[in-house]
């Protein structure tokens, strides 16, 4: 079965940069997406097709995808921007598959 | 701005059916390019997608493989409206389920909005 996995948590001082891998066989070639959750919440969706950003997604929010893993990238990180962040993909036997997920801590 | 309002009990006895539903405004369960899901969330199986409906001229179904046998997914085009019924639930269908607006192909694979989630516990 295909797997997407994310570290478990990733620290990060404010207006620093925070990195969020997300790994899986081939994953570069499918297209991944990214999804922020704060306590309570539903996930919102923060990058589609590896680098777009949706209407209302700040800039600091990039993401990238080659090879094996695929990046989440939040440049000058906020306090906001505590969350837990996953990762997707499409995969043609198993459909949708998620990450394990990455909680971020703005310290 | 499409918003997607769930609806359904929170308690389940284990061996009977979860019925979940969810209510779209600002766009149309018959739409010709969303695909209508949902997703359930669990601190043990993380986030797993169940399956799906859409519209292409007829209506279209897709489920996952771990829960073919026990799921519907259902349009209520008269209520613009979708949704899930879980056969023979146990303990492990204890999750947040949650309702999503996605599409159909691989380049499309994003789902959004989503619902609020409905946290549905199975237990006697």
């Amino acid at each position: 079965s295909y797997e997407l996995t994310q570290p478990p948590s990733v620290s990060v001082s404010p207006g620093q940069t925070a990195s969020i891998t997300c790994s899986g066989d081939k994953l570069g070639d499918k297209y991944a997406c990214w999804y922020q959750q704060k306590p309570g919440q539903s996930p919102m969706l923060v990058i589609y097709q590896d680098s777009k950003r949706p209407s209302g997604i700040p800039e600091r929010f990039s993401g990238s995808n080659s090879g094996n893993t695929a990046t989440l990238t939040i440049s000058g990180t906020q306090a906001m921007d505590e969350a837990d962040y996953y990762c997707q993909a499409w995969d043609s036997s198993l459909n949708y598959v998620f990450g394990t997920g990455t909680k971020v801590t703005v310290l | 701005q499409v918003q997607l309002q769930q609806s359904g009990p929170g308690l389940v006895k284990p061996s009977q059916t979860l019925s979940l539903t969810c209510a779209i405004s600002g766009d149309s369960v018959s739409s010709n390019s969303a695909a209508w899901n949902w997703i359930r969330q669990s601190p043990s199986r993380g986030l797993e997608w169940l399956g799906r409906t859409y519209y292409r001229s007829k209506w279209y179904n897709d489920y996952a493989v771990s829960v073919k046998s026990r799921i519907t997914i259902n349009p209520d085009t008269s209520k613009n409206q979708f949704s899930l019924q879980l056969n023979s639930v146990t303990p492990e269908d204890t999750a947040v389920y949650y309702c999503a607006r996605g599409a159909v192909g691989a380049t499309l694979n994003w789902f959004d909005p989503w619902g609020q989630g409905t946290l549905v516990t199975v237990s006697s």
